[in-house]
């Protein structure tokens, strides 16, 4: 089985611009979780999408936001970006119900200049 | 918030015996995870606890207390390639599609 995907694996954008990336889960997987990991902070919970619905959601800014479709693939979105958004994302995926273990997808690193 | 606490960073020799120790708060708690993070790349999935014990799974094995909040990551024979950053993990709540991470253990394995 393919492996949790994320495009695009590195992006460079000024303050103010947003961004969106994107992540495929393992296929069959129908939970998509998306994290931000900084070295200060480490790994923070951004927000969790179950068949097309959010269903946990972390202590972020409005300005973070996602979506998942019906094929389960997840899109995340920053708007108005700060210098700290610099940050690893990470989106996870698992079945959603039951065995919950969550397989990590090689991340997008993002940069604000 | 459920804090995870583990510590920053541990050296160890190559060949020997590490544990690396998690608590947790306990209010809410489904389950604990272990990842192993190499520098630059994602964390890779190493354990589940879920009940009271010792899980093992060829050099590493993964130990929880509910009563306690505690949890240990145990790796034997260590190797160079074991040199990475361990994150503990717990998940609370009706799902565990938002794990609480700990900051990560640096290890840093030596010959």
């Amino acid at each position: 089985k393919a492996g949790v995907t994320q495009t695009p694996r590195y992006l460079i954008k000024t303050r103010g611009q947003q961004v969106t990336l994107s992540c495929s889960p393992i296929s069959g997987h129908r939970s998509v979780s998306w994290y931000q990991q900084t070295p200060g902070q480490g790994l923070q919970f951004l927000f969790e999408y179950f068949s097309e619905t959010q269903r946990n959601k972390g202590n972020f800014p409005g300005r973070f936001s996602g979506r998942q479709f019906s094929n389960s693939r997840s899109e995340m979105n920053v708007s108005t970006l700060e210098l700290g958004d610099s940050a690893l994302y990470l989106c996870a995926s698992s079945l959603g119900t039951g065995d919950e273990t969550q397989y990590f997808g090689p991340g997008t690193r993002l940069l604000v200049l | 918030g459920q804090n995870i606490d583990q510590p920053t960073e541990m050296t160890a020799t190559e060949g020997a015996i590490v544990q690396i120790n998690c608590t947790y708060q306990t209010s809410g708690f489904n389950g604990l995870f272990w990842y192993q993070q190499h520098a630059g790349e994602a964390p890779t999935f190493l354990s589940y606890n879920v009940l009271d014990g010792l899980e093992e799974k060829g050099r590493f094995s993964s130990f929880l207390s509910r009563s306690k909040g505690y949890s240990y990551l145990l790796l034997k024979e260590l190797q160079m390639k074991d040199s990475a950053s361990y994150l503990c993990a717990g998940g609370y709540g009706g799902s565990q599609g938002n794990l609480i991470f700990g900051k990560g253990t640096k290890l840093s394995v030596k010959p």
